[in-house]
């Protein structure tokens, strides 16, 4: 499986800033993912990102306060815009592999743990 | 995607067998079942999945249900190192690029 690292681990922000998370992959990958999960909580998507489109936002979450690049297919970067408290998550980037026996399942990266004060 | 309904909690001995439960009665012909655990603080692992044959590799067994409206993840050897939340996910396999949407899970505790 791709191997999935993420940058920085950990964070701790003043509100009213931005930061830029980084995902790199040890594989090209078609389809990245990037999901936020708020304290005690389950796994939410935030966007899909394909290599030389726009990425796809789900409902709740916009380009302006999440914008995500997808550069090739080995790197994205998400940034948490005017971060406020309620930003406070762990946020995770996951990719989709299409090979063999593993074809379109998920692996994920160990999460960046964002703390806004 | 078919929607999951998953215990919220379980606890299992040290060396037991974990059986974890999914129900998903409303599953169509051509989704699968898949399973994945987070580790506290970690990135969620996928575990196994399998359409209507039982399963197994070298983490778990996966069983469906002939119906295959339920499904049950067996550790059969629990550890300390399984405790954890796991997620029981339906979803089509070949609808690339189309990301996992998890539920809440069931959190599994193993004590010695």
């Amino acid at each position: 499986s791709a191997v999935i690292s993420q940058k920085p681990s950990r964070d701790i922000c003043q509100r009213g800033t931005s930061l830029t998370i980084q995902c790199q992959v040890d594989s090209q990958v078609t389809m990245m993912f990037w999901y936020r999960q708020q304290p005690g909580q389950s796994l939410t998507l935030i966007a899909t990102a394909n290599q030389g489109s726009e990425a796809t936002y789900e409902s709740g979450f916009v380009i302006d306060k999440f914008p995500i690049s997808r550069p090739n297919l080995t790197f994205s970067t998400l940034t948490v815009s005017n971060m406020s408290p309620e930003d406070s998550s762990i946020y995770l980037c996951s990719v989709e592999e299409g090979s063999g026996r593993t074809y379109n399942e998920q692996f994920f990266g160990p999460g960046t743990r964002l703390t806004v004060l | 995607d078919a929607k999951t309904t998953q215990p919220t909690s379980m606890d299992c001995a040290e060396g037991r067998a974990a059986n974890l439960p999914c129900n998903h009665s409303t599953i169509s012909g051509n989704e699968y079942v898949y399973w994945y655990r987070q580790i506290h603080s970690q990135g969620p692992q996928y575990i196994i999945h399998g359409l209507k044959n039982n399963e197994t590799n070298e983490m778990a067994s996966l069983i469906i249900t002939e119906d295959r409206k339920s499904s049950t993840l067996i550790l059969p050897h629990a550890t300390l190192r399984d405790t954890a939340v796991y997620y029981c996910i339906v979803r089509v396999r070949k609808q690339a690029g189309t990301a996992l949407i998890f539920g809440k899970g069931t959190t599994l505790s193993v004590s010695s």
